[in-house]
């Protein structure tokens, strides 16, 4: 078990570019889930695989944001023509099927200037 | 809508001694409750869980009350360590979503010596 694990740990962009994040989940996990926070503030849902599945997408995740995960493995996290607003932290969780608890990586540090 | 709180941002407590760290919630359709603990740079970390049906979980040094009449949790560390020093989050579990947590904005312990 090695855990859950994303790339790259840290990211500085420039408003207006397009970033992409990427998760690799706990194997066994077939559930994946991304998470963004910020200053102050706990995580903050932003979207659910089950599988390959997209199952449940946060309001927060505006039209500038995909997320994929092709064959239900790792996933990757799109921001397109990011915003200064982009700036947080984002986290990715796995857990595995019949099993409330969810594990976390150690995150994608955002920086939009 | 904060349906997961933690009001009381930081915490100091001396080494040896209890550590309570509380989180009321609003939600009546949360059914399952964690706690994660975090340090800086790094994600979320996993601690101790508790169902809605029961009242107490204990795991170590690590104990969670549940009073769902109050919707109120607790979380007791005993004896502190100065290794537990770190920013704890509650965490809620929905029984009609997609299984995504719902996080307070965590509470800041400090342990000293």
């Amino acid at each position: 078990d090695t855990g859950v694990s994303q790339n790259p740990r840290h990211k500085i962009t420039k408003r207006g570019q397009n970033v992409t994040f990427r998760c690799d989940p706990i194997s066994e996990h077939n559930r994946l889930y991304w998470y963004r926070q910020t200053l102050g503030q706990g995580p903050e849902f932003l979207t659910y695989f089950q599988n390959e599945a997209q199952l449940e997408k946060s309001r927060l995740l505006s039209d500038r944001f995909s997320a994929e995960r092709p064959k239900g493995s790792f996933s990757t996290l799109e921001i397109q023509r990011t915003e200064q607003g982009d700036s947080a932290m984002y986290l990715c969780a796995s857990r595995h099927r019949g099993s409330y608890e969810q594990y976390f990586g150690p995150g994608t540090r955002l920086t939009v200037t | 809508d904060q349906q997961v709180k933690q009001n009381s941002p930081s915490l100091s407590v001396q080494e040896g001694r209890i550590s309570i760290l509380n989180c009321d919630y609003t939600n009546s359709m949360f059914d399952y409750f964690l706690w994660y603990k975090k340090y800086p740079a790094e994600g979320p970390t996993f601690l101790i869980s508790i169902s809605s049906i029961k009242d107490k979980n204990e795991d170590g040094r690590f104990t969670v009350f549940l009073n769902k009449s109050a919707k109120h949790l607790s979380l007791h560390i005993v004896p502190s360590q100065p290794g537990d020093s770190a920013v704890y989050f509650c965490a809620a579990h929905d029984t009609g979503t997609a299984s995504k947590l719902t996080f307070g904005t965590g509470t800041r312990l400090q342990v000293t010596l």
